[in-house]
């Protein structure tokens, strides 16, 4: 059975660094063709892919991001994690992580229950 | 960057077929897929590779994907099939989703 569930900080203050923890089970990050991405949803819009780490520590961006994100796996404790800097009230969401299938064409198979990031002072 | 255009909204009888498109810069050239998303929910892989359904979703729902738009059709639309529709495909490596669409069955 395979889960994720998505840990960190329900607020933070403008500027400062989110740090988010995707821990997975029912799967390993050392099998071909498995990936974790992260994936983010303000109040009522649409969703934005953020970052996708796979098996072989091959690290993917958003463009638009890609200067305010990091995203790293400790693939012996089935973690993700995700740094996004310089917060900012916009970036306020819904921050989900997805197992990414990559042994064909990639896919979100699977999502965690996602966790809410408010960015105020 | 790369685009997906879906409608804001669609409506749709109980028992008809409900059709939601995803538009984009030579799509048919990409794999898309469709996820589902109910109010409060995560969302939920419907469609990948164009037309491919995983094992626990209903056979009516089947996707296709050509020239620059990709469909997700709903045959025999349920109440249960109410909820947020999101295409999503990949371009240079980076993944795009569409805006969403609302299916409302009335």
């Amino acid at each position: 059975q395979v889960t994720l569930r998505e840990s960190g900080p329900a607020l933070v203050k403008p500027t400062q660094a989110l740090t988010l923890t995707c821990t997975f089970s029912g799967f390993s990050l050392s099998t071909s063709g498995m990936g974790v991405s992260w994936i983010r949803q303000p109040p009522g819009k649409a969703l934005e892919w953020l970052a996708l780490i796979d098996r072989d520590d091959d690290k993917y961006y958003s463009a638009s991001l890609k200067t305010r994100l990091t995203i790293s796996k400790d693939t012996s404790k089935n973690q993700v994690v995700l740094t996004m800097t310089n917060m900012d009230p916009v970036d306020t969401a819904t921050y989900y992580c997805a197992r990414t299938n990559t042994v064909t064409v990639y896919h979100f198979d699977y999502w965690g229950q996602g966790t809410l990031v408010t960015v105020s002072s | 960057s790369y685009v997906l255009t879906q409608p804001p909204s669609v409506s749709v009888s109980p028992g008809q077929t409900a059709s939601i498109t995803c538009s984009g810069d030579k799509l048919g050239d990409k794999y898309a897929c469709w996820y589902q998303q109910k109010p409060g929910q995560s969302p939920v892989l419907v469609i990948y590779q164009d037309t491919k359904r995983p094992s626990r979703i209903p056979e009516r729902f089947s996707g296709s994907n050509s020239g620059n738009t990709a469909t997700l059709t709903i045959s025999g639309t349920q109440a249960m099939d109410e909820a947020d529709y999101y295409c999503q495909a990949w371009d240079s490596s980076t993944g795009v989703f569409g805006g969403g669409t609302k299916l409302t069955v009335l």
